[in-house]
């Protein structure tokens, strides 16, 4: 799978959108994009996931580069609730197994 | 639904002890995964079972065994715990075959925290 790099850390302001970069230079044809998010203490919770076109959600949108190159996440209001470390993930479905690889994610603090 | 329930929450060990950490889902997923997670870093997969009756190694099994007991249960012991297991221990399912492609989300449980002293 793919490698992924994502700044370790954002700040946004309540109410604003949160902008979350990914580059994943590398990824394949078949590879998909996912974002999980982990509040503190907690399991990581999926929140989107897409291969090439925009996606949406009740949670987030999901802007992926014409080239696939990049994609950002977008937390189109973001609430306190919100921070946490949102993790980018590139995997195929040829994956064995269809295992996660975590990296460091972007640890986002929402401030009042 | 409770999704995917972890025991325990909290475990402290000796050096040498051994323990076991269960996890069971009730969302009839066919695949199972148990990870590690240590501070600031993000999680590892230690062992999988892509369905009932396998398992397979991840990223970091050494010290670890696991167990599919059934299609519901995943557990995953330490047999001599050391103080480098100190850590985070996640347990997921994801449902597979006969979804759409691409529609593969983990669900993972609350987390056993676990220090070995």
């Amino acid at each position: 799978d793919a490698k992924t790099t994502q700044p370790p850390s954002m700040d946004c302001a309540e109410g604003r959108a949160a902008n979350l970069p990914c580059n994943h230079s590398t990824i394949s044809g078949n590879e998909y994009v996912y974002w999980y998010r982990q509040i503190h203490s907690q399991g990581p919770q999926y929140i989107i996931h897409g291969l090439k076109n925009n996606e949406t959600n009740e949670m987030a949108s999901l802007i992926i580069t014409e080239d696939r190159k990049s994609s950002t996440l977008i937390l189109p209001h973001a609430t306190l609730r919100d921070t946490a470390v949102y993790y980018c993930i590139v995997r195929s479905d040829n994956n064995a197994g269809n295992m996660l690889t975590f990296g460091g994610g972007t640890r986002l603090m929402v401030k009042p | 639904n409770a999704g995917v329930t972890q025991t325990p929450k909290f475990q402290v060990l000796k050096t040498g002890q051994s323990m076991t950490l269960q996890c069971a889902q009730d969302m009839n997923h066919n695949s199972m995964y148990w990870y590690r997670q240590d501070p600031g870093m993000g999680l590892r997969l230690i062992y999988y079972s892509a369905s009932e009756g396998t398992t397979d190694k991840g990223e970091v099994p050494n010290g670890y065994n696991v167990s599919r007991l059934n299609k519901r249960e995943f557990s995953l012991r330490l047999e001599s715990a050391a103080p480098s297991q100190t850590s985070v221990y996640f347990c997921a399912s994801k449902e597979v075959p006969g979804l759409p492609t691409g529609q593969e989300t983990q669900y993972f449980g609350p987390g056993t925290r676990l220090l070995v002293l």
